[in-house]
């Protein structure tokens, strides 16, 4: 598709529940990105692919989190036993290439709104 | 130290007005300097590309300065429609991480009639 397209929109889950998140990047895209924004505006990086492999994981939480991206299907990002801490807009971003350029534009979907109750 | 710094706002102004943004940056090695707008908790956009030289684009100017690892945003002749969350994004290699952007925490604009 033209655009980053994410699942659901609004996500509610009650403590301890798994919640599962879904992103489909823009068609012809090799490269995913997935941020966590909290309050405040605070956008922190969690992991990126190229294709089905992790490209950059740094910002992942080593557990309870873990994200695939599997060949045609979208991608997935799967928060096991959610804490009120992980409330949060979750963003995924594609970009055609990767590098320091400044022309590897990343885009970004419409977000996920988690509330964890 | 954060590894990007702006501006704390809110910045209220008049229709009309010119308003500056400043961003600092911590990592010496980074490579690629944008500025976002995010409007009311949706995605972020791409406003600009700052390059090494100032680049400049309609109303919007943006300057970037290595060596004291800053970065400005000025908008002349505000609109209401430039009310939002300004972003200043910084791309390199940091702590082991290949090429992530690392985002400030935003400046909300208001531009008011």
């Amino acid at each position: 598709g033209e655009e980053v397209a994410q699942t659901p929109k609004h996500l509610v889950r009650g403590e301890g529940q798994k919640a599962k998140l879904y992103c489909a990047p823009i068609k012809g895209h090799s490269y995913v990105f997935w941020y966590q924004q909290v309050l405040k505006n605070e956008f922190k990086f969690l992991i990126s692919f190229q294709n089905e492999n992790v490209f950059d994981e740094t910002g992942m939480p080593k557990e309870r989190f873990s994200a695939k991206c599997l060949p045609n299907s979208p991608c997935s990002l799967e928060i096991q036993a959610t804490k009120l801490e992980d409330s949060a807009v979750y963003f995924c971003a594609s970009s055609r290439h990767e590098g320091g350029s400044q022309y590897n534009e990343q885009f970004f979907g419409p977000g996920t709104r988690l509330t964890v109750l | 130290r954060k590894e990007v710094e702006q501006d704390p706002g809110p910045f209220n102004v008049p229709e009309g007005a010119t308003v500056a943004f400043n961003c600092t940056y911590s990592n010496s090695a980074s490579q690629s300097f944008f500025w976002y707008r995010q409007d009311c908790r949706k995605e972020p956009k791409l406003l600009m590309s700052v390059y090494s030289s100032g680049n400049e684009d309609g109303r919007f100017t943006a300057q970037l300065n290595r060596a004291s690892q800053y970065i400005s945003l000025l908008i002349r002749d505000s609109k209401l429609s430039d009310s939002a969350t300004y972003l200043c994004v910084v791309k390199g290699k940091s702590g082991g991480s290949n090429y992530k952007l690392t985002f400030g925490k935003g400046t909300l604009l208001t531009v008011n009639p």
